[in-house]
């Protein structure tokens, strides 16, 4: 699977957006960027996932470049219960479904 | 929503004791998977299964197995168990092995070894 780096922590105020990013520069055309979160040792939560086309959903944006070797996670609208650990995971190839994760990044959304 | 069910939540073993951790999926799912997430450490694959067959397998230790039932709930054994086996254990489910399906957690046992 395609190994993913994302910056070890990010601060955002209350209300405004939260702009992650995730560089995969090593994917492949099969693999699929899907975001998770972990708010204290929860368990972890499924965000958005995409393959070449941005994705939107309630939670979030996923802003995919066209060379797909990075991508942006977006929280429009930040809150404090959005202080968690951010993973940025590239799944597919012969990953037979399974997740594998890297460090992440730690939000922290001040009021 | 129903969700991924873990069981139980919190569990205390001591030493070279034995633990079976189950989990059920969301209705209609017929994939498992099992993670590990040691302490300040993120989660980690062990092992998962499809239609009650494994499909992949992580750095599970030998001591550990896992199955999958007729109706696809999972189960994790854990033998001889050892102190490093603290952890967070998390099951999660999906339609199908595809990887465009999302995988859906459980809230997680908290295994604590003694």
């Amino acid at each position: 699977d395609a190994k993913t780096t994302q910056p070890p922590s990010m601060d955002c105020a209350e209300g405004r957006a939260a702009n992650l990013p995730c560089n995969h520069s090593t994917i492949s055309g099969n693999e699929y960027v899907y975001w998770y979160r972990q708010i204290h040792s929860q368990g972890p939560q499924y965000i958005i996932h995409g393959l070449k086309n941005n994705e939107t959903n309630e939670m979030a944006s996923l802003i995919i470049t066209e060379d797909r070797k990075s991508s942006t996670l977006i929280l429009p609208h930040a809150t404090l219960r959005d202080t968690a650990v951010y993973y940025c995971i590239v799944r597919g190839g012969t990953s037979y479904g399974k997740l594998t994760f890297g460090q992440g990044t730690i939000l922290t959304v001040h009021p | 929503a129903a969700g991924v069910i873990q069981s139980p939540r919190h569990l205390i073993k001591e030493k070279r004791e034995t633990a079976t951790l189950k989990c059920y999926p969301i209705p209609r799912h017929d994939t498992v998977y099992w993670y590990q997430q040691g302490p300040g450490q993120d989660p980690q694959f062990l092992i998962s299964f499809y239609e009650k067959m494994q499909s992949d397998k992580g750095s599970i230790p030998d001591r550990f197995s896992a199955q999958q039932f007729s109706d696809y709930h999972s189960e994790l054994n854990m033998s001889s168990l050892e102190l490093g086996d603290s952890a967070l254990y998390f099951c999660a489910s999906s339609f199908g092995l595809a990887d465009y399906n999302e995988q859906f957690f459980g809230p997680g046992t908290r295994l604590t070894v003694l």
